[in-house]
C-alpha cells in the first residue's frame, strides 16, 4: 500500500552513462515533483508537474529530463552523469501545489 | 520558492525532555510545513500551519507562526527514542506554482 514509490533504491553508476529513476503514486495527487537531497542533507526541488505539465524547473542543468506518462507516474532521466550528481533522489506527490507534499523512500546514486 | 532555516543545527535531549526547535523564513508565506526525516529515508509530513493560524498541536507536537517575526517554532514534548530524526520546515509563498525548498534542517538526537 506504498503511497509514492520510487526504483530502484540504490543506483551506482559510471560517469558518463545515462540513467533513469521511476516514482509512481498510488494517491491520486495532481502535482508530483523531484527533489535532490546533497551529502550537506540540503533538500532541493527540482522539477515538479501537475496535470502532465512542467510548472517549475529549478535551475537543473537539461542533462536531467522528467517524464510522466500519466498522472500517477513522474520518472526522472539523467544523461551524461557526472560526479556531482551523486545525491539521493526523493520524489513526492501533493494534491495541489498548496498542500503537504508525500515523499518516496527515495534513491541513491553514487556516480563513480 | 523561498527556503526555511532552522536553528539549532543539532539538538541532543534525555528522553522524556521536551525539544523545541525554530525556523526563519525571509518573505511572506501562505503556509508553512514541518516535515521528519529519518536517517536513510524519505520525508513525512507532520504540520501544516497557515498564515493566518497562530497555533497548532498534532498529538504530542505543537508548532506556532510569528508571521510578524517571520519565525515558527515546533516543540516536542515527551520526547522518545524514535523521535530521533532531522526536522525541515518549508515555508510556502503564494503567487502560483512554487515548489517547497528546505533547509539543513535540524538533527534531533534523543538519548535514551
Amino acid at each position: 500500500d506504498t503511497a509514492v514509490s520510487q526504483t530502484p533504491k540504490y543506483l551506482v553508476t559510471q560517469m558518463g552513462n545515462d540513467k533513469s529513476i521511476k516514482c509512481e503514486q498510488n494517491l491520486g495527487h495532481d502535482t508530483m515533483y523531484w527533489y535532490k537531497q546533497d551529502s550537506k542533507k540540503f533538500l532541493k526541488i527540482m522539477f515538479s508537474y501537475n496535470n502532465k505539465e512542467l510548472i517549475i524547473n529549478e535551475t537543473v542543468p537539461n542533462r536531467f529530463s522528467p517524464k510522466s506518462p500519466d498522472k500517477a507516474h513522474l520518472n526522472l532521466h539523467i544523461n551524461s552523469l557526472e560526479l556531482g550528481d551523486s545525491a539521493v533522489y526523493f520524489c513526492a506527490s501533493s494534491q495541489g501545489v498548496e498542500d503537504q507534499r508525500s515523499f518516496g523512500p527515495g534513491t541513491r546514486l553514487t556516480v563513480l | 520558492s523561498q527556503q526555511g532555516e532552522e536553528d539549532p543545527q543539532a539538538l541532543s535531549i534525555q528522553e522524556g525532555e521536551n525539544a523545541t526547535m525554530n525556523c526563519s523564513y525571509k518573505t511572506s508565506i501562505n503556509n508553512l510545513q514541518w516535515y521528519r526525516q529519518n536517517s536513510g529515508r524519505g520525508l513525512v509530513h507532520l504540520i501544516l500551519i497557515r498564515s493566518n493560524e497562530r497555533e497548532k498541536h498534532s498529538g504530542r507536537l505543537r508548532v506556532t507562526l510569528d508571521t510578524s517575526k517571520k519565525s515558527s517554532s515546533l516543540l516536542i514534548t515527551a520526547s522518545r527514542a524514535a523521535d530521533t530524526a532531522s526536522y525541515f520546515c518549508a515555508p510556502r509563498s503564494g503567487g502560483g506554482a512554487d515548489g517547497l525548498t528546505f533547509g539543513k534542517g535540524t538533527h534531533l538526537i534523543i538519548q535514551p
